[in-house]
């Protein structure tokens, strides 16, 4: 079956770089069609999609964020990174990372539990 | 970028009512639409996907339909589970936007 985990700091200090790891199971990245997608949530606010990277390695991202993000991916562990600098207080959130098939459902549909992140000096 | 904007926010029902949610796109997305149900703490569960296609083990009171810029999504007998905040999110050319939400609170 399909899962995927987040890891990395639940704590991070203004100005530093966050990174996170998503690390699944259950299909390939290498795989046409499959895709990772990055997703936040602040506490008590709406969703928004930050990154996506997908089998042939094209890499896509938000375009309010775009200068701070950089999503990669390693399809021999099955783990895409993201990293985001500059971080500040209100990126503090739930991060998600999801899987999409393009030529399936066109939307992420399996999804990790999520990690939270607080940005705090 | 295409913006989503979802009506209401928040909805107030009964079990068993007949509830509608709309999420209206800045730019025709065609039917690149999915919708989603969160519940606190946890992570968001795909309903619906290409704007009326059924996920998998999904009941199928849940219903969606439209296309273009207009799409509602519609649970025709509410149940007690179904409880929760709802999402639209449209995928465009490999970018995706998520509406602000719509919590359904029992009245």
């Amino acid at each position: 079956q399909v899962t995927l985990r987040e890891s990395g700091p639940a704590l991070v200090k203004p100005t530093q770089t966050l990174t996170l790891t998503c690390t699944f199971s259950g299909f390939s990245l290498s795989t046409s069609g499959m895709c990772v997608s990055w997703i936040r949530q602040p506490p008590g606010k709406a969703l928004e999609w930050l990154a996506l990277i997908d089998w042939d390695d094209d890499k896509y991202y938000s375009t309010s964020l775009k200068t701070r993000l950089t999503i990669s991916k390693d399809t021999s562990k099955n783990q895409v990174v993201l990293t985001m600098t500059n971080m500040d207080p209100v990126d503090t959130a739930t991060y998600y990372c999801a899987r999409m098939d393009a030529y399936g459902s066109g939307s992420p549909d399996y999804w990790g539990q999520g990690t939270l992140v607080t940005v705090s000096s | 970028d295409i913006q989503m904007t979802q009506s209401p926010s928040t909805l107030s029902a009964s079990v068993g009512d007949r509830v509608t949610i709309t999420c209206r796109a800045s730019q025709s997305i065609s039917s690149w639409l999915a919708w989603y149900q969160q519940k606190p703490g946890k992570a968001p569960k795909l309903l619906i996907y290409k704007a009326s296609s059924l996920e998998s083990g999904v009941p199928s009171r849940f219903s969606g339909s439209g296309s273009g810029t207009e799409f509602t999504l519609t649970i025709s007998s509410l149940q007690p589970d179904d409880f929760a905040t709802y999402y639209c999110q449209q995928y465009n050319s490999y970018s995706l936007t998520f509406g602000g939400g719509t919590k359904v609170e029992i009245k």
